[in-house]
Protein backbone atom coordinates (compact mmCIF):
# COMPACT_ATOMS: atom_id res chain seq x y z
CA UNK A 1 0.00 0.00 0.00
CA UNK A 2 1.21 3.93 -0.65
CA UNK A 3 1.75 5.26 2.03
CA UNK A 4 2.19 9.28 2.55
CA UNK A 5 3.44 10.21 5.97
CA UNK A 6 3.02 14.07 7.24
CA UNK A 7 5.66 14.23 10.28
CA UNK A 8 3.03 15.87 12.53
CA UNK A 9 -0.87 15.79 13.07
CA UNK A 10 -1.49 18.85 14.72
CA UNK A 11 1.25 21.65 14.93
CA UNK A 12 0.33 25.50 17.12
CA UNK A 13 3.48 27.97 16.35
CA UNK A 14 3.43 31.72 17.38
CA UNK A 15 3.29 34.70 14.70
CA UNK A 16 6.52 35.51 12.93
CA UNK A 17 7.89 31.90 13.27
CA UNK A 18 9.58 29.90 10.64
CA UNK A 19 7.73 26.86 10.08
CA UNK A 20 8.38 23.25 8.19
CA UNK A 21 6.24 20.82 7.02
CA UNK A 22 7.44 17.55 6.27
CA UNK A 23 6.15 14.89 4.05
CA UNK A 24 7.61 11.40 2.87
CA UNK A 25 6.07 8.86 0.34
CA UNK A 26 7.15 5.38 -0.22
CA UNK A 27 6.09 4.49 -3.40
CA UNK A 28 8.59 6.40 -5.79
CA UNK A 29 5.87 8.80 -7.32
CA UNK A 30 7.20 12.06 -9.20
CA UNK A 31 4.84 14.26 -7.95
CA UNK A 32 4.03 15.49 -4.83
CA UNK A 33 1.60 18.22 -3.89
CA UNK A 34 0.62 20.80 -1.09
CA UNK A 35 -2.66 21.64 -0.12
CA UNK A 36 -4.26 23.97 2.36
CA UNK A 37 -7.89 23.01 3.52
CA UNK A 38 -10.19 25.63 4.54
CA UNK A 39 -13.90 25.26 5.30
CA UNK A 40 -16.16 26.52 2.54
CA UNK A 41 -13.28 26.74 0.21
CA UNK A 42 -12.03 23.01 -0.96
CA UNK A 43 -8.68 22.19 -1.41
CA UNK A 44 -6.25 24.91 -2.94
CA UNK A 45 -3.08 23.86 -4.71
CA UNK A 46 -0.04 25.88 -3.04
CA UNK A 47 2.95 24.19 -4.75
CA UNK A 48 3.82 21.22 -6.34
CA UNK A 49 6.95 18.94 -7.66
CA UNK A 50 7.15 16.89 -10.87
CA UNK A 51 10.90 16.18 -9.73
CA UNK A 52 13.47 15.75 -7.38
CA UNK A 53 14.67 20.22 -7.23
CA UNK A 54 12.04 21.25 -9.48
CA UNK A 55 8.82 22.70 -8.44
CA UNK A 56 6.25 24.83 -9.82
CA UNK A 57 3.77 27.32 -8.07
CA UNK A 58 -0.06 26.77 -7.32
CA UNK A 59 -2.76 29.07 -6.92
CA UNK A 60 -1.94 30.15 -3.46
CA UNK A 61 2.06 29.93 -2.73
CA UNK A 62 2.50 33.58 -1.44
CA UNK A 63 4.35 33.28 2.03
CA UNK A 64 5.50 29.59 1.32
CA UNK A 65 8.04 27.82 -0.02
CA UNK A 66 9.05 24.03 -0.64
CA UNK A 67 12.36 21.96 -0.77
CA UNK A 68 12.20 18.92 -2.69
CA UNK A 69 16.17 17.34 -2.35
CA UNK A 70 15.09 14.05 -2.40
CA UNK A 71 12.18 11.99 -4.26
CA UNK A 72 10.67 10.76 -1.34
CA UNK A 73 10.27 13.73 0.58
CA UNK A 74 8.73 17.54 0.01
CA UNK A 75 8.68 19.96 2.62
CA UNK A 76 6.79 23.03 2.95
CA UNK A 77 8.11 25.71 4.39
CA UNK A 78 5.86 28.96 6.07
CA UNK A 79 9.06 31.77 6.22
CA UNK A 80 7.13 33.69 8.97
CA UNK A 81 4.23 32.05 10.21
CA UNK A 82 1.02 34.19 10.41
CA UNK A 83 -2.32 33.90 11.64
CA UNK A 84 -4.17 33.64 8.20
CA UNK A 85 -2.16 30.76 7.86
CA UNK A 86 -3.78 29.07 10.30
CA UNK A 87 -5.25 25.79 7.98
CA UNK A 88 -5.21 22.10 7.72
CA UNK A 89 -1.93 21.46 5.16
CA UNK A 90 -2.72 18.38 3.11
CA UNK A 91 0.34 16.46 1.45
CA UNK A 92 -0.01 14.19 -1.70
CA UNK A 93 1.94 12.31 -4.54
CA UNK A 94 1.26 10.21 -7.28
CA UNK A 95 3.32 8.91 -10.47
CA UNK A 96 3.71 11.29 -13.58
CA UNK A 97 1.32 11.19 -16.35
CA UNK A 98 3.75 10.46 -18.75
CA UNK A 99 3.77 6.84 -19.77
CA UNK A 100 1.29 5.29 -16.59
CA UNK A 101 -2.17 4.89 -16.71
CA UNK A 102 -2.94 5.86 -12.93
CA UNK A 103 -1.90 8.73 -11.65
CA UNK A 104 -4.29 9.56 -8.59
CA UNK A 105 -2.99 11.23 -5.78
CA UNK A 106 -2.17 9.70 -2.53
CA UNK A 107 -2.59 11.66 0.46
CA UNK A 108 -1.08 11.94 4.08
CA UNK A 109 -3.51 12.40 7.32
CA UNK A 110 -3.39 16.28 6.82
CA UNK A 111 -1.13 18.53 9.89
CA UNK A 112 -3.94 20.46 11.25
CA UNK A 113 -1.54 24.41 11.93
CA UNK A 114 -3.06 26.85 14.57
CA UNK A 115 -0.83 29.59 14.21
CA UNK A 116 -0.95 32.04 17.12
CA UNK B 1 -8.08 30.80 -9.76
CA UNK B 2 -8.60 27.41 -11.86
CA UNK B 3 -10.69 25.49 -9.09
CA UNK B 4 -13.54 23.67 -10.15
CA UNK B 5 -17.36 23.90 -8.43
CA UNK B 6 -18.78 21.02 -7.09
CA UNK B 7 -22.59 21.45 -7.36
CA UNK B 8 -24.68 21.50 -4.92
CA UNK B 9 -22.49 22.20 -1.97
CA UNK B 10 -24.70 20.20 0.50
CA UNK B 11 -26.73 16.88 0.10
CA UNK B 12 -28.83 15.06 2.54
CA UNK B 13 -30.96 12.05 1.36
CA UNK B 14 -32.09 8.62 2.71
CA UNK B 15 -30.54 5.43 3.29
CA UNK B 16 -30.93 3.48 0.38
CA UNK B 17 -31.68 6.60 -2.41
CA UNK B 18 -29.23 7.56 -5.23
CA UNK B 19 -26.98 10.71 -4.84
CA UNK B 20 -25.97 12.45 -8.00
CA UNK B 21 -23.11 15.47 -7.51
CA UNK B 22 -21.93 17.76 -10.37
CA UNK B 23 -18.48 18.88 -11.11
CA UNK B 24 -17.40 21.79 -13.58
CA UNK B 25 -14.29 23.06 -14.23
CA UNK B 26 -12.47 25.40 -16.77
CA UNK B 27 -9.23 24.15 -17.85
CA UNK B 28 -8.07 21.31 -20.29
CA UNK B 29 -7.41 18.00 -18.59
CA UNK B 30 -5.99 15.01 -18.60
CA UNK B 31 -7.88 13.00 -16.47
CA UNK B 32 -10.88 13.69 -13.88
CA UNK B 33 -10.81 12.18 -10.33
CA UNK B 34 -13.44 11.94 -7.23
CA UNK B 35 -11.87 11.55 -3.84
CA UNK B 36 -13.82 11.22 -0.88
CA UNK B 37 -12.91 12.86 2.64
CA UNK B 38 -14.54 11.55 6.17
CA UNK B 39 -14.12 14.12 8.68
CA UNK B 40 -11.30 15.80 9.47
CA UNK B 41 -9.12 12.60 7.55
CA UNK B 42 -7.11 12.20 4.61
CA UNK B 43 -8.74 11.77 1.02
CA UNK B 44 -9.45 8.80 -0.51
CA UNK B 45 -9.11 8.09 -3.95
CA UNK B 46 -12.78 6.58 -5.74
CA UNK B 47 -12.51 6.98 -9.38
CA UNK B 48 -10.39 8.67 -12.34
CA UNK B 49 -11.92 8.84 -15.95
CA UNK B 50 -9.44 9.83 -18.53
CA UNK B 51 -10.28 12.42 -21.00
CA UNK B 52 -11.09 10.19 -23.86
CA UNK B 53 -13.82 8.66 -21.93
CA UNK B 54 -17.48 9.20 -21.20
CA UNK B 55 -18.57 6.63 -18.78
CA UNK B 56 -16.95 4.68 -15.96
CA UNK B 57 -18.65 2.61 -13.05
CA UNK B 58 -16.88 0.81 -10.27
CA UNK B 59 -19.25 -0.82 -7.51
CA UNK B 60 -21.87 1.58 -6.60
CA UNK B 61 -20.06 4.60 -8.44
CA UNK B 62 -21.27 6.01 -11.57
CA UNK B 63 -18.49 8.85 -13.13
CA UNK B 64 -19.97 10.62 -16.69
CA UNK B 65 -17.63 13.01 -18.18
CA UNK B 66 -18.79 15.81 -20.93
CA UNK B 67 -15.32 17.52 -22.32
CA UNK B 68 -17.24 20.05 -24.58
CA UNK B 69 -19.34 21.29 -21.60
CA UNK B 70 -16.01 20.81 -19.08
CA UNK B 71 -18.39 18.82 -16.57
CA UNK B 72 -18.60 15.48 -14.91
CA UNK B 73 -21.25 14.05 -12.75
CA UNK B 74 -20.87 11.09 -10.38
CA UNK B 75 -23.63 8.92 -8.65
CA UNK B 76 -23.50 6.97 -5.93
CA UNK B 77 -26.29 4.10 -5.79
CA UNK B 78 -28.34 2.93 -3.08
CA UNK B 79 -26.65 4.93 -0.38
CA UNK B 80 -25.49 3.78 2.50
CA UNK B 81 -25.18 5.48 6.05
CA UNK B 82 -20.70 4.96 5.62
CA UNK B 83 -21.48 6.91 2.23
CA UNK B 84 -21.49 10.14 5.08
CA UNK B 85 -18.75 12.06 3.70
CA UNK B 86 -17.11 14.80 1.15
CA UNK B 87 -16.88 14.06 -2.00
CA UNK B 88 -14.32 16.19 -3.97
CA UNK B 89 -13.78 16.10 -7.64
CA UNK B 90 -9.84 17.16 -9.43
CA UNK B 91 -8.86 17.70 -13.05
CA UNK B 92 -4.98 16.23 -13.75
CA UNK B 93 -3.58 18.48 -16.66
CA UNK B 94 0.25 17.10 -17.33
CA UNK B 95 1.94 17.35 -13.39
CA UNK B 96 -1.05 19.14 -11.96
CA UNK B 97 -3.79 18.22 -10.05
CA UNK B 98 -6.83 20.54 -9.18
CA UNK B 99 -9.57 20.26 -6.74
CA UNK B 100 -13.10 21.58 -6.16
CA UNK B 101 -14.94 23.08 -3.64
CA UNK B 102 -16.32 19.55 -2.83
CA UNK B 103 -20.13 18.52 -1.81
CA UNK B 104 -20.78 17.57 2.09
CA UNK B 105 -23.03 14.11 1.67
CA UNK B 106 -25.28 13.67 4.66
CA UNK B 107 -27.01 9.87 4.62
CA UNK B 108 -29.83 9.67 6.75
CA UNK B 109 -30.96 6.53 8.63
Amino acid sequence: DVKVTQSSRYLVKRTGEKVFLECVQDMDHENMFWYRQDPGLGLRLIYFSYDVKMKEKGDIPEGYSVSREKKERFSLILESASTNQTSMYLCASSFGLRGVQNTEAFFGQGTRLTVV
Amino acid sequence: SQQGEEDPQALSIQEGENATMNCSYKTSINNLQWYRQNSGRGLVHLILIRSNEREKHSGRLRVTLDTSKKSSSLLITASRAADTASYFCATRWVDKIIFGKGTRLHILP
